[in-house]
């Protein structure tokens, strides 16, 4: 059970260039979830999915697209990365109780130059 | 603005001793609240959570205390450990229908001195 994985942990791309960080999770869970994290800033929401064929924007969409592929992969895509998209980024999911805990994965730290 | 705010950026507390954490938030509308830590180099981790129905939490050295009069929430952690060192964030959750987003506050930096 290896929780919620995202690839790379690392990426470091040119400005203009697109890139897709991967995230899967094996707990079952229905809804996923992108956030960003810049220091300073704390936690802010990209795009969530509240299940399978859904998805919406959270607070910063701009830039940034997502694929809900099946129930445990969700994908964030920056199709022309500019250095303001400089961060570390997180996926979580969460199962579906009223508490709505969210697990997160390690993080995938973006470098654009 | 921030619905979620943790108005101190850091903490520093003497090993064995215990930590209050704090955070305020404005909506009273949120239905649960949720504390996570987060080490660098690794993503937060799940805590502890508290219902909007309820004062009190406990869970081993971890308690959270609600006042929602106040809209206030705190984290006790007692006795806090030189592990506990690290970025402890308050979460609030808005339930607009099948959406569970949760509204972070900015972050805590704790530090236990041995």
């Amino acid at each position: 059970n290896a929780g919620v994985t995202q690839t790379p942990k690392f990426q470091v791309l040119k400005t203009g260039q697109s890139m897709t960080l991967q995230c899967a999770q094996d707990m079952n869970h229905n809804s996923m979830y992108w956030y960003r994290q810049d220091p300073g800033m704390g936690l802010r929401l990209i795009y969530y999915s509240a299940s399978e064929g859904t998805t919406d924007k959270g607070e910063v969409p701009n830039g940034y697209n997502v694929s809900r592929l099946n129930k445990r992969e969700f994908s964030l895509r920056l199709e022309s990365a500019a250095p303001s998209q400089t961060s570390v980024y997180f996926c979580a999911s969460s199962e579906s109780r009223p508490s709505g805990t969210q697990y997160f994965g390690p993080g995938t730290r973006l470098l654009v130059l | 603005d921030q619905q979620v705010k943790q108005n101190s950026p850091s903490l520093s507390v003497q090993e064995g001793r215990i930590s209050i954490l704090n955070c305020d938030y404005t909506n009273s509308m949120f239905d649960y609240f949720l504390w996570y830590k987060k080490y660098p180099a690794e993503g937060p981790t799940f805590l502890i959570s508290i219902s909007s129905i309820k004062d009190k939490n406990e869970d081993g050295r971890f308690t959270v205390f609600l006042n929602k009069s106040a809209k206030h929430l705190s984290l006790h952690i007692v006795p806090s450990q030189p592990g506990d060192s690290a970025v402890y964030f308050c979460a609030a959750r808005t339930n607009a229908g099948n959406n569970r987003k949760l509204i972070w506050g900015l972050g805590t930096s704790l530090a236990v001195n041995p």
